[in-house]
């Protein structure tokens, strides 16, 4: 697709269930990036891949947190046993390239999964 | 460490007005710098971004931004603001060297600043 599309659009689970959410990037960019939006803040880092490798998860809150990107293109974020704090924007980006000088081309973002642990 | 300020959660101008939209930043070395809009319910839409070069940058929907190295500032800036211009405008950060435990591409984002145009 023309775009970054992220699904589903609103999820909502109890607290303690599992929840996936998905990313498909454009396609051919290397580089995929999950951000968390908490209300009224900015988006935060999660995690990086430069195509199937996770490079980056220093952001990830705690190992309930999970992403893969099994084949280099779209990306599964998994959180386990949600919590009432987990509910927040995610957001995947995406860019063409990788490397010290490939993000000069920028990012495109998805429009987000909106998340709400009740 | 890396960060970004945006010292106004708000602004509020009137349409026709010019309107500017604060940004400070810390990295170490060189910055990549960027703006994004985000419109209720959608994703981070690019506004300009600057590389190298000219400090004055020029972005989609009449939009500019100026660089100040000394200051460490990027203002986004407007001569004539819009109506559908009010939305959440966020500023982003990339730092260029590589720093201990930071990605590379990663972005440093503000905590966004609301902008709001009246008629």
């Amino acid at each position: 697709g023309a775009g970054v599309s992220q699904s589903p659009r609103y999820k909502v689970a109890k607290r303690g269930q599992d929840v996936a959410l998905r990313c498909d990037p454009i396609s051919g960019h290397v580089s995929l990036f999950w951000y968390q939006q908490a209300l009224g803040q900015g988006p935060e880092f999660l995690t990086y891949f430069q195509n199937e490798a996770q490079l980056d998860k220093s952001g990830l809150p705690s190992d309930r947190f999970f992403a893969e990107r099994p084949e280099g293109s779209v990306s599964t974020l998994k959180i386990q046993r949600t919590q009432q704090e987990d509910s927040a924007v995610y957001l995947c980006a995406s860019s063409l390239a990788g490397g010290s000088g490939g993000f000069s081309y920028g990012y495109t973002f998805g429009s987000g999964t909106r998340l709400t642990v009740v | 460490a890396q960060s970004v300020a945006q010292p106004e959660d708000q602004v509020n101008v009137a349409e026709g007005n010019p309107l500017t939209v604060k940004c400070t930043y810390s990295v170490s070395g060189n910055p990549y710098l960027f703006w994004y809009v985000q419109y209720p319910n959608r994703g981070l839409q690019f506004l300009l971004k600057y590389i190298t070069g000219d400090n004055l940058v020029k972005g989609s929907y009449g939009f500019e931004a100026e660089f100040n190295k000394s200051q460490t500032s990027f203002h986004l800036k407007k001569p004539s603001a819009l109506v559908s211009d009010s939305a959440l405008y966020f500023c982003a950060v990339r730092c260029i060297l590589a720093v201990s435990g930071s990605t590379l591409g990663r972005l440093y984002f503000g905590r966004g600043t609301q902008l709001t145009v009246w008629p």
